[in-house]
């Protein structure tokens, strides 16, 4: 079974400073892609970073970075220089084709 | 930039009462998705679509649940009689072609309650 386990239910970072979101997770196919989701109180699922699993460098997109190691099946993602806009539930989600799988969440709280 | 979009972004309904949400995928997209979310859990695989066919559903997803293309663009999601526990956010998303099938476009949501 696959599965994404996201151990941290709550967070808080202030502005400015950097903060980590773990993510591990479990598949045993080769081909796969991870991703991490911004979701505001809207309730919107906003893409933040993609890492292919093919890949061995770490993706980058701005202020957010990721550690992707795969033989431990750790995919963490790292936010520098928070902002209070970062404030949101981030999502952590393994693609198998034709479905996603999707952790728990991590209640990001950025404080001024 | 091209976008999924769904509505209604929020829909209320009795509880035993049919209702259908719409999808609009990104054009040139092939593979057709449904995901819920219930309030302060995580997102949730329903099912997936391809050639105008289920290509894997969930638990969830049971016969109270379908889903349709009526026409070249549109992607709608059934629920025949709803219940309480339906309440829950429902996104829509799509992917393209089979070799980019890993990586999917999320609509905005549709909010349903059900009274």
């Amino acid at each position: 079974a696959q599965t994404v386990t996201q151990s941290q239910p709550e967070m808080s970072v202030q502005e400015a400073e950097t903060v980590t979101l773990s993510c591990t997770y479990d598949t045993s196919e080769n081909n796969y892609y991870l991703f991490w989701y911004k979701q505001p109180p809207s309730r919107q699922m906003i893409l933040v970073i993609r890492q292919e699993a093919y890949k061995q460098q770490n993706a980058t997109e701005n202020r957010f970075s990721v550690n992707f190691q795969k033989a431990a099946k750790s995919f963490s993602l790292k936010i520098s220089d928070s902002q209070l806009g970062d404030t949101a539930m981030y999502f952590c989600a393994l693609s198998r084709r034709y479905k996603y799988i999707f952790g728990t969440g991590t209640r990001l709280k950025v404080l001024a | 930039e091209p976008e999924v979009t769904q509505t209604p972004s929020h829909q209320v309904t009795q509880m035993g009462q049919e209702v259908i949400l719409r999808c609009v995928p990104i054009s040139n997209h092939l593979y057709f998705y449904w995901y819920r979310q219930i309030l302060g859990q995580k997102v949730e695989f329903l099912v997936s679509f391809y050639n105008n066919e289920i290509s894997e559903k969930s638990e969830i997803f049971d016969d109270q649940f379908s889903v349709e293309r009526p026409d070249g663009s549109n992607f709608t999601l059934k629920i025949r009689s709803t219940k309480l526990e339906d309440s829950a956010m429902y996104f829509c998303a799509s992917s393209p072609d089979r070799a980019n099938s890993y990586e999917q476009y999320f609509g905005p949501g549709t909010r349903l309650t059900v009274t």
